[in-house]
């Protein structure tokens, strides 16, 4: 079955550092990628997506290609910010399943100023 | 825009009651879908609904059940409640017309826990 594997966390970064937080996926057909962002006692955010192969989402200084040919989805940033403490989620939903989103565990992101 | 609004926020029930928690889309939206959050399972979906029908389901068991309503509105059952059934439970909307790369749009969940 379909599935995604993130980076484990927690990453621990200085503020201004750079991000890169790893997710590779298994699917079939040709799925949407997305990166969503949860901030603590609330929902999921989404952050960015990316529909088919080479396509770059972006949002907020956040950037992910999506790579076909290494089934990845990387989510980098080049500066991160104390605000951008928060639990980042991989998900692909798969054409011909409807609105059914695969998830990561999640990679916890701690930023320190 | 509002958003999508779940209640109640928390829930505290015991073991063999039953629940229902309430979801309410953005305006417009007529996919509305389930997803429960552990810290063992991640997240996990349960189904989706669209134009009141059921058109996904996960791997849950049929204690776990829902329904959406002629404006959209959805509730998701649970009956015989487990301890494990402690969770996050997250809704999400989305237009769901067409294909599957419209994003989802998520509520803040309600906090469910089984003494």
């Amino acid at each position: 079955g379909n599935s995604v594997t993130q980076m484990e966390g927690p990453v621990t970064l200085s503020e201004e550092a750079f991000l890169t937080i790893n997710c590779t996926y298994t699917a079939t057909g040709y799925p949407s990628l997305f990166w969503y962002v949860q901030y603590p006692g609330e929902g999921l955010q989404l952050l960015l997506k990316a529909t088919k192969a080479d396509d770059k989402g972006s949002n907020k200084g956040f950037e992910a290609t999506y790579r076909k040919e290494t089934t990845s989805f990387h989510l980098e940033k080049g500066s991160v910010q104390v605000s951008d403490s928060a639990v980042y989620f991989c998900a692909l939903s798969d054409q011909g399943y409807g609105n059914k989103l695969v998830f990561g565990a999640g990679t916890i992101l701690r930023v320190k100023s | 825009k509002a958003g999508v609004t779940q209640t109640p926020r928390y829930l505290i029930k015991t073991r063999g009651q039953q629940v229902t928690l309430s979801c309410s889309p953005i305006s417009g939206h007529r996919s509305v879908s389930w997803y429960q959050q552990t810290p063992g399972q991640g997240l996990q979906f349960l189904f989706e609904y669209f134009s009141e029908t059921q058109r996904n389901k996960g791997n849950f068991p049929g204690r776990f059940s829902g329904r959406q309503f002629s404006n959209s509105r959805s509730e998701m059952n649970v009956s015989t409640l487990e301890l494990g059934d402690s969770a996050l439970y997250l809704c999400a909307s989305s237009l769901g017309t067409g294909n599957s790369n419209q994003p989802q749009h998520f509520g803040d969940g309600t906090r469910l826990s089984i003494l």
